[in-house]
C-alpha cells in the first residue's frame, strides 16, 4: 500500500529555512494532492500547504509569505520550505496524500527551532 | 476561516459505553467533514469521510453524521484500543481547518 515518509533536519536555527522532503512509496501522488500539516501542543493540527499532481499549489494564508511547496516530476517526492523560522514553528510536521481527506499520513518528524 | 469547535475536549468512559463527540462549524460546510483518530506518538488516521462514510477497514462501531454546521461522531461500544484523540477536519473552504480534538480515555 502507499506509504509516506518525511525526512529533513530535526533542528533548525531561528531565522533560517526549514526544508523537508516527503517520499511516497508503493505509489505516487498522481491524481491526488501532496500536503503538509503540522502539529503543536498549543495550536493543534494546522494545514500548511498542498500541491496537486499537476503542480497547482494552495497555501494557508497564515504562512503563505514564508512557505513554498514543490513536487518532483516522478510524483513520488514533494518538498516543503518554510523561511525565517522562529520558535513558534517548532512542531511535528506530517506529510499526507490527500484529495478531500488526508490519507495516508507519514509518521511525522519533529522539527525544533533553536539556536 | 471556518472554525471547528469540538466538544467535549476530553472524556473518560468505560469499555462498552456509547461515546459521542460533536463538531460545530462556524458556517455551513455541507457534508465536507472528516474524522480522524490519533494515538499517542502516531499520525492521525482517517476514520470517516464526507461526514458519514466509513473508511475501508475501519470497525463499524465508529459512525458519523450531520450536515451543514452540526456534526457528530459516535463510538457505539468503546473498546480499549479506541483510546486516543479524535479530530474533525473540514475541506469545504480554504484554508483547511481542524477541530481542537477530543481526548478519549478509558
Amino acid at each position: 500500500q502507499v506509504q509516506l515518509q518525511e525526512s529533513g533536519p530535526g533542528l533548525v536555527k531561528p531565522s533560517e529555512t526549514l526544508s523537508l522532503i516527503c517520499t511516497v512509496s508503493g505509489g505516487s501522488v498522481s491524481g491526488y494532492y501532496g500536503s503538509w500539516i503540522r502539529q503543536t501542543p498549543g495550536k493543534g493540527l494546522e494545514w500548511i500547504a498542498s500541491i496537486y499532481y499537476t503542480g497547482r499549489t494552495s497555501y494557508n494564508p497564515s504562512l503563505k509569505s514564508r512557505v513554498s511547496i514543490s513536487l518532483d516530476t516522478s510524483k513520488t517526492q514533494f518538498s516543503l520550505n518554510l523561511t525565517s523560522v522562529t520558535a513558534a514553528d517548532t512542531a511535528v510536521y506530517y506529510c499526507a496524500r490527500s484529495g478531500d481527506w488526508f490519507d495516508p499520513w507519514g509518521q511525522g518528524t519533529l522539527v525544533t527551532v533553536s539556536s | 476561516d471556518i472554525q471547528l469547535t469540538q466538544s467535549p475536549s476530553s472524556l473518560s468512559a468505560s469499555v462498552g459505553d456509547r461515546v459521542t463527540i460533536t463538531c460545530q462549524a462556524s458556517q455551513d460546510i455541507g457534508n465536507s467533514l472528516n474524522w480522524y483518530q490519533q494515538k499517542p506518538g502516531k499520525a492521525p488516521k482517517l476514520l470517516i469521510y464526507d461526514a458519514s462514510t466509513l473508511q475501508t477497514g475501519v470497525p463499524s462501531r465508529f459512525t458519523g453524521g450531520g450536515f451543514g454546521t452540526d456534526f457528530s461522531f459516535t463510538i457505539t461500544s468503546l473498546q480499549p484500543e479506541d483510546i486516543g484523540t479524535f479530530y474533525c477536519h473540514q475541506y469545504d473552504q480554504l484554508p483547511i481547518t481542524f477541530g481542537g480534538g477530543t481526548k478519549v480515555e478509558i
